[in-house]
């Protein structure tokens, strides 16, 4: 299997609810970081989170980093119409080349 | 500032034909790096820049892509003679200090074998 992989592959909620995604991972890294996708266009960095922190917030955005488990979580509080689109995560290895090992992504979609 | 520009947006071409992809990163921006993603699959790493030189060219499928960063600005990407497996989206990024803050990614370029 792929390093940086995400689950769900898809997710659809009504607008106002919370969106959770999840990656895992399998190499030791440098950061983790998430980005968007809006359809046609494209990637966008949201947030960046470092190895030696365990949550990062920006704005409605919740990331958790746990490197015991190789995992980590975005969360979107009080999404919108607007967040509709694919997410992804990529790790940096701890080397920090700068190349980035990206999961297969999470599409998601808010309901008005 | 601006951000990192990619043309063509399209391009479609038939297998054998071949196709040259730019990138213009962010000014100042010595890390650059091309990605793709083959249709339903993860976004690959292709190769990464440090100004003028090929820092890591392991992502490179095969012999068919020439990567060039002439006078360590803008990038071309070529692919010569292009095959159906090429098809996909093309992404550039360029970061500052080899992206520990995060990369910036160009709107990519779809690329359709025919």
């Amino acid at each position: 299997s792929q390093q940086g992989e995400e689950d769900p592959q898809a997710l659809s909620i009504q607008e106002g609810e919370n969106a959770t995604m999840n990656c895992s991972y399998k190499t030791s890294i440098n950061n983790l970081q998430w980005y968007r996708q809006n359809s046609g266009r494209g990637l966008v960095h949201l947030i960046l989170i470092r190895s030696n922190e365990r949550e990062k917030h920006s704005g409605r955005l919740r990331v958790t980093l746990d490197t015991s488990k190789k995992s980590s979580s975005l969360l979107i509080t009080a999404s919108r119409a607007a967040d509709t689109a694919s997410y992804f995560c990529a790790t940096a290895g701890s080397s920090n080349t700068g190349k980035l090992i990206f999961g297969q992504g999470t599409t998601l979609q808010v309901k008005p | 500032e601006a951000g990192v520009t990619q043309f063509p947006s399209h391009s479609v071409i038939e297998k054998g034909q071949t196709v040259t992809l730019r990138c213009d990163p962010i000014s100042g921006h010595d890390n650059l790096y091309w990605y793709r993603r083959v249709m339903g699959k993860e976004i690959k790493f292709l190769l990464h820049f440090v100004k003028e030189s090929k820092q890591d060219e392991s992502g490179m499928p095969n012999n068919r892509f020439l990567a060039e960063r002439t006078g360590g600005t803008y990038s071309t990407l070529k692919v010569q003679p292009a095959e159906l497996e090429d098809s996909g989206v093309y992404f550039c990024a360029s970061s500052l200090g080899g992206g520990v803050y995060g990369y910036t990614f160009g709107s990519g370029t779809r690329l359709t074998v025919v």
